[in-house]
């Protein structure tokens, strides 16, 4: 199975600021139809996960454009500027190129 | 609005049975591919099966294939997931998910099942 390496697992910050989450795959997601399918979620406190970026950079419906995501072949990146309270909680990456798809360990944005 | 509702979940003893069900409504459920994807109590997400939306292609996780199934009924808007054998590494929230823009664009609250003696 393809291994997702998300870092930092926790991102302390404070309301206002940019931070940027890692996620790293064992091989590449790189599909052979060339689309890399490499998609980001957060998951809020006792809520189920919530599709925020999903082929590496295009933001899912309703979604605002503080969240941007980017990277290619085994490093992406998911950047949330200007952060608001309502965006704390645990940031997943998911993989779908390979079989089975598989998550990242998750992020945990918190405040300061 | 996309609503998937789950249900059937519970605690039941290692080695019995579950079936767990979602109820889509919201969209056209006979033109989407499902998934059921878990989580353990305070971890992360894990994967456990796929049916395309006309029930040819069915996927599973090794950790659950032979023991799980998963269907759907398409005229009642219903994806299932039955359980058998279950060990106490199931224990986990269970959540059905639409296969649009990625594996799970929409996902329902959850459903937990709790194996133990």
């Amino acid at each position: 199975d393809v291994l997702m390496t998300q870092t930092p697992v926790s991102l302390p910050v404070s309301l206002g600021g940019q931070v940027s989450i890692s996620c790293r795959s064992s091989q590449s997601l790189v599909h052979s139809d060339g689309n890399t399918y490499l998609h980001w979620y957060l998951q809020k406190p006792g809520q189920s996960p919530q599709l925020l970026i999903y082929r590496v950079s295009n933001r899912f419906s309703g979604v605002p454009d503080r969240f941007s995501g980017s990277g290619s072949g085994t490093d992406f990146t998911l950047k949330i500027s200007r952060v608001e309270p309502e965006d704390l909680g645990v940031y997943y990456c998911l993989q779908s190129t390979h079989f089975p798809p598989t998550f990242g360990g998750g992020t945990k944005l918190e405040l300061k | 609005e996309v609503q998937l509702v789950e249900s059937g979940g519970g605690l039941v003893q290692p080695g019995r049975s579950l079936k767990l069900s979602c109820v889509a409504s919201g969209f056209t459920f006979s033109n989407y591919g499902m998934n059921w994807i878990r989580q353990a109590p305070g971890k992360g997400l894990e994967w456990v099966a796929y049916i395309s939306s006309g029930s040819s292609y069915i996927y599973y996780a090794e950790t659950v294939k032979g023991r799980f199934t998963i269907s759907r009924d398409n005229a009642k808007n219903t994806l299932y997931l039955q359980m058998t054998s279950l060990r106490s590494e199931d224990t986990a929230l269970y959540y059905c998910a639409r296969q649009g823009a990625t594996v799970a664009d929409y996902w329902g609250q959850g459903v937990m099942v709790t194996v133990s003696s």
